[in-house]
């Protein structure tokens, strides 16, 4: 079974930084792209980054672009995100999903918060 | 970009729903289905317009090409209230709907 369990969120002020990771099992990780989708609360559902199989591919949307890096680490099965330069809009649900930047999603995670306020 | 509509629908177990979603510029088939409950992560019900994903029972159904994309349920259980997006998976970067929110 597949499974995918993010950590990490929490309670940052503006302008800081936290890191996200995500472990993943049940699969092979380390030919699977893997993707952040966020959500803002009571909003929708926003693409925000995507490490490709190999971990030599990523991309991210402009939102975000310059302030997070994301990057994997196989030999865990885990995935990580790191923000930086943190905004009040950056608040969301942060979910982790297996798959690469040009799929369909069926592999989700619970998600973790992440709130950026003073 | 991809527009839904409508923003909520109100219809009673039994009934049949329809949802939309527009795309501009067009995405050809390359759209998919997703249904999010509270509290949880978003399930994806359809792919590829009209392909229901693993376990999904059949009276969900997608429909359209192009630009005018459905979501047909046929006859709506009680389980099936929650917010419903599509995504389209066409060009880059990958974007979603901003949802329909299914209530009794």
């Amino acid at each position: 079974e597949v499974q995918v369990l993010e950590s990490g969120g929490g309670l940052v002020q503006p302008g800081g930084s936290l890191r996200l990771s995500c472990t993943a099992s049940g699969f092979t990780f380390s030919i699977y792209g893997m993707t952040w989708v966020r959500q803002a609360p009571g909003k929708g559902l926003e693409w925000v980054s995507t490490v490709s199989g190999s971990g030599a591919g990523t991309t991210y949307a402009d939102s975000v672009r310059g302030r997070f890096t994301i990057s994997r680490d196989d030999s865990k099965s885990t995935m990580f995100l790191q923000m930086n330069s943190l905004r009040v809009e950056d608040t969301a649900v942060y979910f982790c999903v297996k798959g690469g930047a040009g799929t369909y999603y069926t592999d989700w995670g619970q998600g973790t918060l992440v709130t950026v306020s003073s | 970009v991809l527009t839904q509509s409508p923003g909520t629908l109100s219809l009673s177990p039994g009934e049949r729903a329809t949802l939309s979603c527009g795309a501009s510029p067009s995405v050809g088939t390359s759209l998919a289905w997703y249904q999010q409950k509270p509290g949880q992560s978003p399930r994806l019900l359809i792919y590829d317009t009209s392909n229901r994903a693993t376990g999904i029972p059949a009276r969900f159904s997608g429909s359209g090409s192009g630009t005018d994309f459905t979501l047909t349920i046929s006859s709506l259980e009680p389980e099936d209230f929650a917010v419903y997006y599509c995504q389209q998976r066409s060009s880059w970067p990958i974007t979603f709907g901003q949802g329909t929110r299914l209530e009794i």
